[in-house]
């Protein structure tokens, strides 16, 4: 069965402490990985797609990483407006188009204190 | 340019009612999405469209749930007889390119469904 797990389900950091959130997954046949950013009350906001192990993305303070079996989205300095819950989805499907689903993890609340 | 927008963004029913929920999606996307998300979860695929046609609804929980695309751009998800369990945000979301490998799907701002 096709999973995704997300640790820790909470992290709490002080300002300026960095740290990694994990997404670990079980898939058959892995299009791509993406990560969003989920506001209180709004719908998730797209932030990375990674599709090879070995790929890094970064954008202003995250930096996203994937493995065969994983993938990591590192926070570097952060700061209080980045306190949101981050989710990880999978893509799976062949490249004749018949599904794009996402399966979605769970998701990290993070709250970062000044 | 605008974004994925849904209406109404709540909706409050009577258990057994009739509801449908509307996405619009971005203009020029041709692939659109339906999930749920229930408290403390991720979302949950519904139905895909491809086009006018859904191309893939394994995830529709069961009959009372169905969605339609007319023209390929506004989509209605219509949930006969609503029960308590149904209670849930509704996401709707669109992309550029189905059938490819980036298509970063781009998420609206949901209808939170509340059946009494």
């Amino acid at each position: 069965e096709d999973q995704v797990t997300q640790s820790p389900e909470a992290l709490r950091l002080q300002e300026g402490e960095s740290s990694s959130l994990n997404c670990s997954y079980t898939v058959s046949g892995l299009r791509g990985l993406f990560w969003y950013r989920q506001d209180p009350g709004k719908g998730p906001e797209f932030l990375f797609t990674l599709y090879s192990a070995g790929e890094e993305k970064e954008k202003e303070r995250l930096k996203a990483t994937l493995t065969k079996k994983e993938s990591f989205l590192h926070i570097t300095a952060p700061k209080p407006e980045d306190s949101a819950t981050y989710l990880c989805a999978v893509q799976i499907g062949n490249y004749g188009g018949a599904t794009n689903k996402l399966i979605f993890g769970t998701g990290t609340l993070l709250a970062v204190q000044p | 340019g605008a974004g994925v927008s849904q209406t109404p963004s709540n909706k409050v029913t009577e258990k057994g009612k009739y509801v449908e929920l509307r996405c619009d999606p971005i203009s020029g996307h041709t692939a659109l999405y339906w999930y749920r998300q229930s408290l403390g979860q991720g979302p949950e695929f519904l139905i895909y469209f491809q086009g006018t046609g859904a191309a893939d609804d394994s995830g529709l929980p069961n009959d009372r749930f169905f969605a339609v695309r007319p023209e390929g751009s506004v989509s209605t998800l219509k949930i006969q007889r609503t029960e308590r369990g149904d209670s849930a945000v509704y996401l709707c979301a669109s992309s550029l390119v189905a059938g490819r490998s980036y298509n970063e799907q781009f998420f609206g701002p949901g209808t939170r469904l509340t059946v009494l």
